[in-house]
């Protein structure tokens, strides 16, 4: 079975500053991988997803993942954080063949200071 | 724009009483998924359903069960609810057979048993 670990629960950062929130996954085949963002009292956001191609892909409001095969990673990044990013991120692998059961990490909250 | 609603924001029950949680999506999604989410623990799967009146048991579906009459609305009962069952619950939706698409969440019910 499929597994995710996030191993950063809280992370803090300045506002302005670079951002990085780390994920390993555990899955024997090509992994399909997302990443999603739950800002407070809302459901989750998909942010952007990974299934083959280039290792680096793009998503919605400035954010950036690179999948590393070698490290079973993908790791989320931003250059510049706003105030507005304060949120909890997940990063989640599903799994190819099946009815698209996605396995969730615990999460990354983001606490962003001025 | 795809949109999964959930029908109660807030939902305080008492123990032993049978509880329903009801999710509609607008979309024509074929897949529905209920998962709860629980600091610590991130999400995870009660329930998932790909068709009308089918369902398939996820990770943690004990002390639950689901009904999926119309391929619009998908709810989650708990027959005799428990504290141990407070947490935050979402629904989400996809299309069948796309792997590559990401889940849609609703906004999600905080129950409370008491």
């Amino acid at each position: 079975a499929q597994s995710v670990t996030q191993p950063d629960i809280h992370i803090t950062v300045s506002e302005g500053a670079s951002l990085e929130l780390r994920c390993n996954y555990s899955y024997g085949a090509t992994p399909y991988l997302f990443w999603y963002v739950q800002s407070p009292g809302q459901g989750l956001q998909l942010l952007l997803k990974y299934f083959s191609g280039d290792t680096l892909v793009q998503g919605i409001k400035g954010f950036e993942a690179e999948f590393k095969r070698s490290q079973s990673s993908f790791n989320l990044r931003k250059p510049s954080v706003h105030w507005s990013d304060a949120a909890e991120y997940f990063c989640a692998v599903g799994l190819s063949g099946g009815y698209q059961k996605v396995t969730f990490g615990i999460g990354t909250k983001l606490q962003v200071i001025p | 724009d795809v949109k999964v609603t959930q029908s109660s924001r807030y939902l305080v029950k008492r123990t032993g009483e049978k509880v329903f949680l009801e999710c509609v999506q607008d979309m024509d999604h074929e897949n529905m998924f209920w998962y709860r989410q629980d600091p610590g623990l991130g999400l995870r799967l009660i329930y998932f359903s790909y068709d009308v009146k089918m369902k398939e048991k996820g990770d943690i579906p004990e002390g639950y069960s689901v009904s999926r009459e119309k391929k619009e609305r998908f709810s989650l009962i708990l027959e005799s609810a428990s504290t141990n069952q407070t947490s935050m619950y979402l629904c989400a939706s996809s299309p069948r057979q796309s792997y590559n698409s990401p889940l849609h969440f609703g906004n999600g019910t905080r129950l409370t048993v008491t």
